[in-house]
């Protein structure tokens, strides 16, 4: 059965501390995304990846937050510092991108930072 | 860029009943529309999407219809059981495969 996993699922710390989030994408994704869910705000798309070159970033706080794919196993957020305000559910989705549309996302990473 | 809205917020429907979610887009270029479901704790879960080039796709229970003219697309939900009480979200894909979600639409179904 094949799915998105993300690590860690939830993750309690304090504000200035490092926090990273890592994605498993689907075996033979090409495409991942980060997006943020707040009550607030709602989703919100982050960054993404296509064969793990950064298309576009636009959404992320480029002072704290980094998105990086390592390989294409692996895709990692980081936020440093972290701050209470960036406290959310953090996604991870793989899709086949423009070729396919269909996005899946993981089950997500709750961030909560004191 | 894209913005899509989407109503009700919430919806509270008797079981056996259907349920109707509806979304506007802004941008005539956007071709690839997906619904998700969402229980709380998890991840979104595609439930069913349609393409530009299509006016309407039924999955079982649910349909999509699409309406490119009026740039607007909506879920249909037959036969409403109590699992089908979760937060559904409408989206539209730009020609680059990025989703615009709305705001999402919390459907309670009472027994």
């Amino acid at each position: 059965d094949a799915r998105v996993t993300q690590t860690p699922r939830h993750k309690v710390t304090e504000m200035g501390q490092e926090v990273t989030m890592r994605c498993q994408p689907i075996l033979g994704h090409n495409t991942v995304f980060w997006y943020r869910q707040t009550m607030m705000q709602g989703l919100e798309l982050l960054a993404y990846f296509r064969n793990r070159a950064p298309l576009d970033d636009s959404g992320m706080p480029k002072d704290r937050f980094s998105a990086e794919m390592p390989d294409a196993t692996l895709a990692t957020l980081k936020i440093q510092p972290s701050e209470p305000r960036d406290s959310a559910v953090y996604f991870c989705a793989s899709g086949l991108g423009p070729r396919g549309g269909e996005q899946f996302f993981g089950p997500g990473t709750r961030l909560t930072v004191l | 860029g894209e913005n899509v809205e989407q109503h009700p917020s919430t919806l509270s429907v008797q079981e056996g009943d259907s349920a109707v979610i509806k979304c506007t887009y802004s941008d005539s270029a956007s071709n690839y529309f997906p619904w998700y479901k969402q229980e709380l704790g998890k991840g979104p879960q595609l439930i069913i999407d349609i393409r530009s080039n299509v006016g309407e796709k039924k999955d079982q229970r649910i349909a999509v219809t699409l309406n490119k003219t009026a740039k607007h697309f909506s879920l249909h939900i037959t036969e409403t059981q109590p699992e089908d009480s979760a937060v559904y979200f409408c989206a539209a894909a730009d020609s680059w495969g990025k989703l615009q979600f709305g705001a999402g639409t919390q459907v309670v179904v009472t027994p």
